[in-house]
């Protein structure tokens, strides 16, 4: 059963950093596409950005609205994916979800999100 | 990129209804379509995937349709349990999401 637990959210000044991870259980990780999707209170699904696997360079690709901003990366021994936001901004502030993109490339499965605040 | 037009915004419905909601894409994502669904406080679940495969679990009164650009989902006879907001998804190119649909029952 894939597994997928993000933690790291917080409570966080604006202008400051946070660094997310995404625990995965159940599928062969290293081969896997990874997204981090986020929502706001009350608003709908904003893509993040995603990472593909090492045979594609562990080529990263983001949203315009975080691009400069975040950092997606991965650790293939820990089964681990990372979410580092800097320079963070009170419209930053959202539930954020690791998804993994399924083989076949068409759908995702969906973690339970961690929640970030940006506020002073 | 690739923008989600979803409509209606919202829908208020009765019981054993039938629901549409439609979903456009600015470009041909082909059969690159899915459908979420998100209760409060919870992570979506896919509902439909491909334009019209049904996720395993998931009830047949959900039906998805469409190919290219245009693409629709129906609940045959809707629920009290169905009630939740709507989500399509392209899977064409990264992703990209409509605004969603947010259910109601009457």
């Amino acid at each position: 059963e894939v597994q997928l637990v993000e933690s790291g959210g917080g409570l966080v000044q604006p202008g400051g950093s946070l660094k997310l991870s995404c625990a995965a259980s159940g599928f062969t990780f290293s081969d896997s596409v990874m997204h981090w999707v986020r929502q706001a209170s009350g608003r709908g699904l904003e893509w993040v950005g995603r990472i593909r696997s090492e045979t594609y360079s562990y080529a990263t690709t983001y949203a315009a609205s975080v691009k400069g901003r975040f950092t997606i990366s991965r650790d293939d021994s820990k089964n681990t994916a990372f979410l580092q936001m800097n320079s963070l901004k009170t419209e930053d502030t959202a539930v954020y979800y690791c998804t993994r993109q399924d083989s076949s490339g068409l759908y995702d499965y969906w973690g339970q999100g961690t929640l970030v605040t940006v506020s002073s | 990129d690739i923008q989600m037009t979803q409509s209606p915004s919202s829908l208020s419905a009765s019981v054993g209804d039938r629901v549409t909601i439609t979903c456009r894409a600015s470009q041909n994502i082909n059969s690159y379509l899915n459908w979420y669904q998100q209760k409060p406080g919870e992570a979506p679940k896919l509902l439909i995937y491909a334009a019209s495969s049904l996720q395993s679990g998931v009830p047949s009164r959900f039906r998805g349709s469409g190919f290219g650009t245009d693409f629709t989902l129906t609940i045959s006879s809707l629920q009290r349990e169905d009630l939740a907001t709507y989500y399509c998804q392209q899977s064409y190119s990264t992703r990209t999401f409509g605004q969603g649909t947010k259910v109601e029952i009457k």
